[in-house]
């Protein structure tokens, strides 16, 4: 169990477009979805968090007006790069977390979509 | 501030045991994880430990975790080539806040 999807897995755009990224938890209901953005040889940073039925909230210095989420139901977050640039190429990861008896809020990780923007 | 910081590389032969160490500064922190990544893939938690333990072991993963200095190892015992990967360390700073490392890149020779 505890399986994150994401769709698509790669995308190639041009300068401009926008481009939706498509996170699923498919075998439970994630109360937490969550967005990283990593560069090559790099960490993950923590793009936004995200409750089901809420505004995200965005970290610092992430522009909520250009990467736009929405997380309509308990198994889907969207993430939207508007107006894509190709700095914003990059590989874009969720991930998403549920109450478990233990509570370890542990976060299950989607594979990750890689993002070029020509 | 946050931080939390492993070094990038180790290389190890097949069979030997693999130590990997990150080290970390927010005393807050509640849980601590490693995480495998495969290239071109997501993160796969391996395994993580709450921060009042100080080891834990899981099949061929030991976590050791000396909080007095905030320092966090991943063993894997008879390494094979299968676990070639980024292995990210993370700490739980509060609600749902985690803070990932660098990663330290596993080159297991056959």
């Amino acid at each position: 169990g505890a399986v994150v999807s994401q769709h698509p897995s790669w995308v190639i755009c041009k300068s401009g477009t926008s481009v939706k990224i498509e996170c699923r938890s498919l075998d439970f209901q994630a109360t937490t979805m969550f967005w990283y953005r990593q560069f090559p040889k790099q960490s993950l940073m923590l793009m936004a968090t995200s409750n089901e039925g809420s505004k995200a909230t965005y970290e610092q210095g992430v522009e909520k007006d250009k990467f736009l989420i929405n997380h309509a139901s308990l198994t889907l977050s969207t993430l939207t790069v508007t107006s894509a640039h190709p700095e914003d190429s990059s590989f874009y990861i969720c991930s998403a977390s549920r109450r478990q008896a233990e509570s370890t809020d542990t976060q299950y990780f989607g594979p990750g979509t890689r993002l070029t923007v020509l | 501030g946050e931080d939390v910081e492993q070094s990038l590389f180790l290389s190890v032969r097949e069979g030997d045991s693999s130590v990997i160490n990150c080290t970390y500064t927010d005393s807050s922190s509640t849980y601590l994880y490693w995480y495998k990544q495969e290239p071109g893939a997501g993160l796969q938690l391996l395994t993580y430990i709450f921060s009042n333990m100080d080891m834990k072991q899981d099949q061929r993963l030991t976590v050791l975790l000396n909080k007095k200095d905030k320092h966090l190892s991943l063993r894997i015992a008879d390494t094979q080539t299968g676990d070639s990967a980024i292995y990210f360390c993370a700490e739980r700073v509060g609600g749902f806040k985690t803070i990932f490392g660098a990663g330290t890149r596993l080159f297991v020779k056959a």
